[in-house]
């Protein structure tokens, strides 16, 4: 079993809908991070969080320590948004990266 | 931009061969992570520098060595390349300091073909 699960693994949505992507792991962190993956391959980091919630434009991003669980949501989803979107977490003093398999997200005009 | 650095972006090489991958952190970042990312096994972790010394080891082969130089700058270097060890290797920096996590800054990649 993998450390870091995501749900679902392939996502399909119309132009404006609301998305939500699930991260779940199984190890205590002390953070934990959600990234995006163009199809070019560039990974650019969005949001790094240890609790509550945070938002930035149409992404908002929540994490429950109790229930080891997190959700990434974009609101009014755009064609733009299709990427592949990443999980990961890091752990007590080791900061190295431990990755969710992604969700690639496919957003239709 | 991230602020970091990896080139070269593409390489093709031979099985056999040997190729040096070279990361700039983000100015100030003292912690270098290089991530490896194939199709079948997704993004791992190989391994860790913080201001020029090894600080975390991942799933890296024993063919596969780093170094992070003074100047902060780091190379992954591949020897003896199989057609598995084709994938995109990412580079990431961070600040780190002491236990605060830091949020890390990723490069584009180098995408290594092996034929």
């Amino acid at each position: 079993k993998n450390e870091v699960e995501q749900s679902p693994q392939n996502l399909t949505a119309q132009e404006g809908e609301f998305i939500t992507i699930n991260c779940s792991y199984s190890v205590g962190i002390s953070a934990l991070h959600w990234l995006q993956q163009h199809p070019g391959g560039g990974i650019v980091s969005l949001f790094m969080l240890s609790s509550g919630k945070k938002k930035h434009g149409r992404l908002i991003a929540t994490i429950n320590i109790q229930e080891k669980h997190s959700s990434l949501h974009i609101t009014a989803s755009h064609p733009r948004d299709s990427a592949v979107y990443i999980c990961a977490v890091t752990g007590g003093s080791n900061y190295k990266l431990t990755f969710g398999k992604g969700t690639l997200l496919t957003v239709n005009p | 931009d991230s602020g970091v650095t990896q080139t070269p972006k593409h390489l093709i090489t031979a099985t056999g061969q040997r190729v040096t991958l070279r990361c700039s952190p983000r100015s100030g970042d003292l912690s270098v992570y290089w991530y490896q990312q194939s199709l079948d096994q997704g993004l791992q972790f190989l391994i860790q520098y913080y201001n020029g010394e090894e600080r975390a080891k991942g799933n890296i082969l024993e063919r596969f060595s780093a170094q992070q130089f003074p100047d902060l700058h780091s190379e992954l270097n591949l020897s003896s390349l199989e057609l598995g060890d084709s994938a995109l290797y990412f580079c990431a920096s961070s600040v780190v300091k002491g236990s605060e996590n830091t949020e890390a800054f990723f490069g584009q990649g180098t995408r290594l073909t092996v034929v």
